[in-house]
């Protein structure tokens, strides 16, 4: 069983809707939660991060942590076409020797307008 | 701000033969990774250094080697490829000490290697 899961899709939503992206984790040991965009050939760019549990939003953009659960979620509201990248939720644990993250597998997500 | 970037944006081998992809950041930026992104597989750590003068291995180190010699700089060598080794390779860097896990990491664009 990986340590990250993350449904790897495609996700296609049409342009306004509301979406939802998923992580869950296995290790409790996980406390910092961020995600990242991807547009196609190009690096991953942070998007949002977290600490611990609760909601953080940017925007259009929240992101939630449920320790309690596991189970990280990233919503994009009034989705756009411009929000069509592939989303990869990134997790590290506190004091980590070289600041290591472990990634899921990214979601591909395509907004049509 | 150029940031993160890596050299060469794709290359072509065969099996057997060797190369270097070059990574350069421009942040001062303590601690360097290096990643392959394969389908469905996400982003998997081969190698990683907190400094300059060090390195680590990290999730799938075999078959590629590192060098740090200086801060800016982290070289991925590739001795002798394998068709197993075709992937997107990613460059990364954060700023930091062990204490700064929050810190994100910031990559360049990728080389893109094909192994025949």
């Amino acid at each position: 069983q990986k340590e990250v899961e993350q449904d790897p899709g495609p996700l296609s939503v049409p342009e306004g809707a509301i979406v939802s992206l998923n992580c869950t984790y296995s290790n409790s040991a996980f406390q910092y939660f961020m995600w990242y965009r991807q547009y196609s050939r190009k690096g991953p760019e942070l998007l949002m991060y977290t600490y611990s549990s609760g909601n953080k939003e940017d925007g259009r953009f929240t992101a939630q942590v449920d320790k309690s659960s596991k189970y990280i979620s990233l919503f994009i509201r009034d989705s756009q076409p411009s929000d069509s990248a592939t989303y990869l939720c990134a997790m590290s644990a506190v004091g980590n020797q070289g600041g290591k993250l472990i990634f899921g597998q990214g979601t591909e997500l395509s907004v049509k307008p | 701000n150029a940031g993160v970037t890596q050299t060469p944006k794709f290359r072509v081998l065969k099996t057997g033969q060797s190369m270097t992809l070059l990574c350069a950041q421009d942040m001062n930026h303590e601690y360097m990774y290096w990643y392959r992104q394969d389908p469905g597989m996400g982003l998997r750590l081969i190698h990683y250094s907190v400094g300059e003068g060090t390195t680590a291995k990290g999730e799938v180190p075999d078959g590629y080697n590192v060098s740090r010699l200086k801060k800016q700089n982290f070289l991925l060598g590739l001795e002798s490829a394998a068709p197993s080794q075709t992937s997107v390779y990613f460059c990364a860097s954060r700023q930091g000490s062990v204490r700064d896990s929050n810190q994100p990491q910031h990559f360049g664009d990728g080389t893109r290697l094909s192994i025949l």
